[in-house]
């Protein structure tokens, strides 16, 4: 079955640093990758997407490309800010699994001033 | 993009009794889903909730303990029935329709005591 794996938190940065959360995955075909972002108290967000293999989605400054080789949507942004301070998941929606998402650990991160 | 309103927001329930949590979209959407969040843990996917038929559920949930209504294409409930606290989670719907992507209400944040 499909399943998403995520780099263990929670992850603690200064402001200004670079952010790296790793994500891989495991699916039969061609699954459409996410990653969402929860802020405190609040439901998920669609943070950016990407729905195919090199395909690179991006957002309020964060990034993540689809590498099909190495089954990975790693989660990068180049200057976190305070602002950023939430749960990150990664999540699948696979070929054969229609609309149903499959989710990660999730990471908390904590960036401070 | 189409907006959730799920309610309520949190509760605190006594254990042995049931919960029924509501999530209106502003618009009509294909598919809905209820989700799980337990403590410190990632989603799972409770159900798919299909518009005049019973939903379709994933292995480890049953109708019994969460049925799940679906009346129309705006409109579904789910109930937490005779509640013990390990129930206690986060519950959340989402909605998807064709060529979209999954968005998500703001959660429900149920404590079993």
């Amino acid at each position: 079955g499909n399943s998403v794996t995520q780099m263990e938190g929670p992850v603690t940065l200064s402001e200004e640093a670079f952010l790296t959360i790793n994500c891989t995955y495991t699916a039969t075909g061609y699954p459409s990758l996410f990653w969402y972002v929860q802020y405190p108290g609040e439901g998920l967000q669609l943070l950016l997407k990407a729905t195919k293999a090199d395909d690179k989605g991006s957002n309020k400054g964060f990034e993540a490309t689809y590498r099909k080789e190495t089954t990975s949507f790693h989660l990068e942004k180049g200057s976190v800010q305070v602002s950023d301070s939430a749960v990150y998941f990664c999540a699948l929606s696979g070929e054969t699994s229609g609309s149903r998402l499959t989710f990660g650990e999730g990471t908390q991160l904590t960036v401070n001033p | 993009s189409a907006v959730i309103s799920q309610k309520p927001s949190r509760d605190i329930c006594q254990r042995g009794t049931s919960l029924t949590i509501q999530c209106q979209v502003d618009s009509q959407v294909t598919m809905m889903f209820w989700y799980r969040q337990q403590p410190g843990q990632s989603l799972t996917l409770i159900a798919t909730a299909n518009q005049g038929s019973e939903a379709t559920y994933e292995s480890g949930f049953v109708i019994d303990k969460f049925p799940i209504s679906r009346p129309n294409l705006t409109f579904s409930t789910l109930t937490v029935s005779n509640m013990s606290p390990e129930d206690s989670s986060i519950y959340l719907c989402s909605g998807e329709d064709v060529g979209t992507e999954a968005f998500f209400g703001q959660g429900t944040r149920l404590t079993v005591v």
